[in-house]
């Protein structure tokens, strides 16, 4: 079963607002990752944060991580109708395999 | 293009037909994942590889699936007596460490249609 359970399911924002996605786990992770697909591509990741970071940032996203109450959010600034797609987290069990939640489907409307 | 990629893009098959996907990796990644992809769900993972050795294949579907990595390059994932069920789209996916940490890079899929 998925590990990982990404909240809410799907988003409606307008153009330069803030998008915030949750994503809570089971187990206890060696990394959590988050991941962005478009629409009928492959999945490209965009950022890693280490069980034992609490906050990292790149560019206009921005990742939190709460290992006691194992869960993580990304948040998007100043989104762009081309930030249009679904979002996975994905958790790290330590080499073994890497499990993805159900994702976020984000609509960001000019 | 020196990214991950896979082939076919697409294919549609008819019940009961076998078919099978290539997978080519980054060249320096030394695993490879397989994952499985429904409509409005996050992939599912089947199985990988660290070089040519499969490492985890518990999570295949059932015994109709498999896969090789001969010589630790290509993968190739085979259905067996295919199903409607099987209908998805099929992920590839190489890995490498980067400071202690691995992230994985994705094929575009291969879009599996069982009529």
């Amino acid at each position: 079963s998925q590990q990982g359970e990404e909240d809410p399911q799907a988003l409606s924002i307008q153009e330069g607002e803030n998008a915030t996605m949750n994503c809570s786990y089971k187990t206890s992770i060696n990394n959590l990752q988050w991941y962005r697909q478009n629409s009928g591509r492959g999945l490209v990741h965009l950022i890693l944060i280490r069980s034992n970071e609490r906050e990292k940032h790149s560019g206009r996203l921005r990742v939190t991580l709460d290992t006691s109450k194992k869960s993580s959010s990304l948040l998007i600034t100043a989104s762009r109708a081309a930030d249009t797609a679904s979002y996975f987290c994905a958790t790290d069990n330590y080499g073994q395999n890497f499990v993805f939640g159900p994702g976020t489907r984000l609509s960001v409307l000019p | 293009d020196t990214g991950v990629s896979q082939d076919p893009r697409h294919k549609i098959t008819k019940r009961g037909q076998n078919v099978t996907f290539r997978c080519d990796p980054i060249s320096e990644h030394n695993r490879l994942y397989w994952y499985r992809q429904t409509l409005g769900q996050g992939p599912e993972f089947l199985t990988y590889f660290q070089n040519e050795a499969q490492l985890e294949k518990s999570r295949l579907l059932s015994d109709r699936f498999s896969a090789e990595r001969p010589k630790g390059s290509f993968s190739t994932l085979e259905i067996q007596r295919t199903e409607q069920g099987d209908s998805a789209m099929y992920l590839c996916a190489s890995s490498l460490t980067t400071g202690g940490a691995r992230t994985l890079f994705f094929g575009s899929g291969t879009q599996l249609s069982v009529l």
